[in-house]
């Protein structure tokens, strides 16, 4: 079956660290550019990342840059996302996704909550 | 605020058509970069329902269609159904941001 699982959000202290992993199957991860999308709770989709299909070349949106950092291990079929100094305003269900032509996103996960809260 | 602009609600009854907009700017619709569309019902997932302006993926019904000119795109829903109920979302890349970027979304309620 061709889909993404996304895991390891939770609850985290201002201020605090959490890794996401997205593990793709049924098809080819190598070959698509991979992206993290998020939303916030009640509100609409924000982009968060993408990565190229070699895990060279990356970009960010300004909410998260130098905060966050996207990579991939090809061999493992998992995207990641590290998120370093969180804070409110990153609460949100984190979504994976997988990119074709023109940046559209033709596959999502299913989600992780991330909360971040004292 | 999104730089693609979406009106928040739009609704119609069962059989009708509606239309939602999605207005940018000359440094992404206008500049030639694609549109697409997603759908997301209340508490799943989004699901892609537009590709490049007006390519549906396999599966999503003819009822849809998508259209682009200038530095806007539409996405047309005919023949309402009451499962049709959702959230939609407008996707393209802003050259002078050097982002992707959703529209604000539009929430569609089937009276």
């Amino acid at each position: 079956e061709v889909q993404l699982v996304e895991s390891g959000g939770g609850l985290v202290q201002p201020g605090g660290s959490l890794r996401l992993s997205c593990v793709a199957s049924g098809f080819t991860f190598s070959s698509h550019w991979m992206h993290w999308v998020r939303q916030a709770p009640g509100k609409g989709l924000e982009w968060v990342s993408r990565i190229n299909k070699d895990g060279t070349r990356e970009s960010y949106a300004d909410s998260v840059k130098g905060r966050f950092t996207i990579s991939r291990d090809n061999a493992k079929d998992t995207l990641y996302l590290q998120m370093n100094s969180l804070t409110a305003d990153d609460t949100a269900v984190y979504y994976c996704t997988r990119g074709r032509l023109s940046s559209c996103l033709d596959l999502w996960g299913q989600g992780t909550l991330v909360t971040v809260s004292s | 605020q999104s730089v693609l602009t979406q009106p928040p609600s739009v609704s119609g009854a069962p059989g009708q058509t509606v239309t939602i907009s999605c207005n940018g700017s000359s440094s992404n619709i206008g500049a030639g970069y694609d549109v697409h569309w997603y759908q997301q019902i209340p508490g799943a997932a989004p699901k892609v329902l537009m590709c490049g302006n007006t390519n549906r993926p396999l599966g999503v019904p003819d009822r849809f269609s998508g259209s682009k000119s200038g530095t806007s795109a539409s996405l047309a829903i005919t023949a309402l159904q009451a499962e049709d109920e959702a959230d939609y979302y407008c996707q393209s890349y802003d050259s002078s941001l050097s982002v992707v970027m959703f529209g604000g979304g539009t929430k569609l309620t089937v009276l």
